[in-house]
Parts: C-alpha cells; structure tokens; sequence
C-alpha cells in the first residue's frame, strides 16, 4: 500500500545534539513534501516543504530537509536541537487525487524530547 | 495562529448521540479539509470541499458527513457515535483546490465519546 514512513517514533536528544529525522514514502510520480510541527496541546504548524527546485530546503527555527528523489526520502535536520524543539513531527506527502481534488497523507509522527 | 478557526474546543458527549464541528478557514482560502488524529491511526485525511463541493473523499465513515457553506465556512457532522470516534478532528485550508498549495491547520476539535 501506498503509504508514508517515519522510521524514529520517539527520539531523545540533548540540548545542542544535531537531529535527523527519516521520512519515506512510497508514491510513485510526482509529490508535494512537508514536516509538520505539533507542539504540546497545539495544532500543526508547517515547518517547511519541497514542491520543486532545489532538493535542499530551508524552512522555519533552523529546520531544513533534503528531497532524495532516488531513494523516495525527505529528511528532517537540525544542526543544534534546543529544549524548545521537544515536540511531535510529522512527514507529509500531497498528491492529486482522481477526480482534482488532494489530501495530505502523514507519517505516524517522531515524538523529540530534548533534554537540558 | 494560522487563521483557521475551529468550535468548539472540547466536546463530551455519550454513545449513539450527533454532534457538529464547525470550521472557519482563512480570509481567501476556498478549500476545507478535515482530518482525524487518533492514537490508533494517527491522522487521517476525511474530506476536502472546495468552493461548496467535495473534491476529495478519504476514509470518512458513512455515519459522518461534511458541507461547506455559502460563506465557504464548513461543518462536519457525526452521528451514531461509537467510543471509538473519540479523538481529535482538524480543520484545514488552502488558497485553491490544487495540490500545489499548502494546508493551514486549524487548532482542532477535542471529542470524546463516552
């Protein structure tokens, strides 16, 4: 089945530890890829997407993530978690449906804590 | 905050009952989309409505259905409710109806069903 894939379901880092986050997904054609951010007792906020271009993005706090298209990734990094990160992510694929419409489909999510 | 407004906050209500969430979207988005976030499937894509017609079904089940009004404002109704409804239901909202746009989520529906 056609799906999305978070390999890391809960992550315990550091203050200052660098952070990856693996996201699959297993569409064949083209994709809109987004992380989304969930804060404790928040709604989703995006943290940043890839719809075309260059494979690196940079997106929102320091996050930035790399579109392999070979190996259907797109990873999630940060260089110097703060306690501030602790939070939930998730991976999201777009793809148009038949018929025009669009849904987002979502990875199970990586719960990050960061520890002081 | 993303723009996107949801009512209400909370909800507690008993097996077998109907409730409606209401969404509001963002000044100028035309498109709605609901999800379901639960701890057993995670989030999950409902319904989009784009303009006051669907465009999208996901895994939406029978007992529930959507609208969107005139005022491009958006409910999504649940009915026959089972313990297992129990979860958060997010609203969403885009500029248009293509894939091409991001989704702005709204602070979502807390329902439990007991």
């Amino acid at each position: 089945a056609q799906s999305v894939s978070q390999h890391n379901h809960h992550v315990i880092l550091s203050e200052a530890a660098s952070l990856e986050l693996g996201c699959n997904y297993s569409y064949g054609g083209t994709v809109n890829l987004f992380w989304y951010v969930q804060y404790p007792g928040q709604h989703l906020q995006l943290l940043l997407k890839y719809f075309s271009g260059d494979p690196l993005v940079k997106g929102i706090k320091g996050f930035e993530a790399e579109f392999i298209k070979s190996k259907f990734s797109f990873n999630l990094r940060k260089p110097s978690v703060q306690w501030s990160d602790t939070a939930e992510y998730f991976c999201a694929v777009n793809r148009i449906l038949t018929g025009g419409g669009n849904k987002l489909t979502f990875g199970t999510g990586t719960q990050l804590k960061v520890e002081l | 905050d993303s723009g996107v407004t949801q009512t209400p906050k909370h909800l507690i209500t008993a097996t077998g009952q109907r409730v409606t969430l209401r969404c509001s979207p963002r000044s100028g988005d035309l498109s709605v989309y609901w999800y379901q976030q639960s701890l057993d499937q995670g989030l999950q894509f409902l319904i989009q409505y784009y303009n006051g017609e669907e465009r999208a079904k996901g895994n939406i089940l029978e007992r529930f259905s959507a609208q969107q009004f005139p005022d491009l404002h958006s409910e999504l109704n649940l009915s026959s409710l089972e313990l297992g409804d129990s979860a958060l239901y997010f609203c969403a909202s885009s500029v248009s109806r293509d894939w091409g746009n991001e989704q702005f989520f709204g602070p979502g529906t807390r329902l439990t069903v007991l």
